[in-house]
């Protein structure tokens, strides 16, 4: 069974960092690209950052770019996301998803909420 | 970037109704488009992938449809556990980007 756990959430001062992870199961996690999409309360899903199989290659979306690192340990069986300089903004829940065949998000963990603010 | 746009936002269905959502994209996505369910607390559910093909165990009873611009997801017979809010999203090309959401309701 494909399992997909976050981690790391929490309360944060604007300016702050945090790093979440994401801990995956059930599958080869080495053989899947992977992702970080985001829910503001009450809001819409929004796409921050996907990287490839072997984290050679990254994509972040323009309002995190520069400020947040997406990066795994394939021998860990663990995705991260390193969040630097956090804003109000960027209060959400997070969820990791594992890439599909066409880009599409097959499997989701439950989530981790990050709340910035003072 | 490429927009998605759902219509109607929101929507007011029976059990046993029929219901159609549209989406739209701001230019040709062929057919990378996906559709999911999300109930509140929890994670969204992938449902309809490459705009037509059926995700593993999802009921019959979801369906979608369309290529290039126009898209629908339609429930041919509305269940109590369909009443959830659904995204459209589109793979086409980085960044992936969602539709705002259509909200089910119980009418």
């Amino acid at each position: 069974e494909v399992q997909l756990v976050e981690s790391g959430g929490g309360l944060v001062q604007p300016g702050g960092s945090l790093r979440l992870s994401c801990a995956a199961s059930g599958f080869t996690f080495s053989s899947y690209w992977m992702h970080w999409v985001r829910q503001a309360p009450g809001k819409g899903l929004v796409w921050v950052s996907r990287i490839n199989s072997d984290g050679s290659s990254t994509s972040y979306a323009d309002s995190v770019k520069g400020r947040f690192t997406i990066s795994r340990d394939n021998a860990k069986n663990t995705l991260y996301l390193q969040m630097n300089s956090l804003r109000a903004e960027d209060t959400a829940v997070y969820y990791c998803a594992r890439d599909g065949p066409v880009e599409d998000l097959d499997y989701w963990g439950q989530g981790t909420l990050v709340t910035v603010s003072s | 970037d490429i927009q998605m746009t759902q219509s109607p936002s929101s929507l007011s269905a029976s059990v046993g109704d029929r219901v159609t959502i549209t989406c739209r994209a701001s230019q040709s996505i062929s057919s990378y488009l996906n559709w999911y369910q999300q109930k509140p607390g929890k994670a969204p559910k992938l449902l309809i992938y490459a705009a037509s093909s059926l995700q593993s165990g999802v009921p019959s009873r979801f369906s979608g449809s369309g290529s290039g611009t126009d898209f629908t997801l339609t429930i041919s017979s509305l269940q109590p556990e369909d009443f959830a809010t659904y995204y459209c999203q589109q793979s086409y090309s980085t960044p992936v980007t969602f539709g705002q959401g259509t909200r089910l309701e119980i009418k």
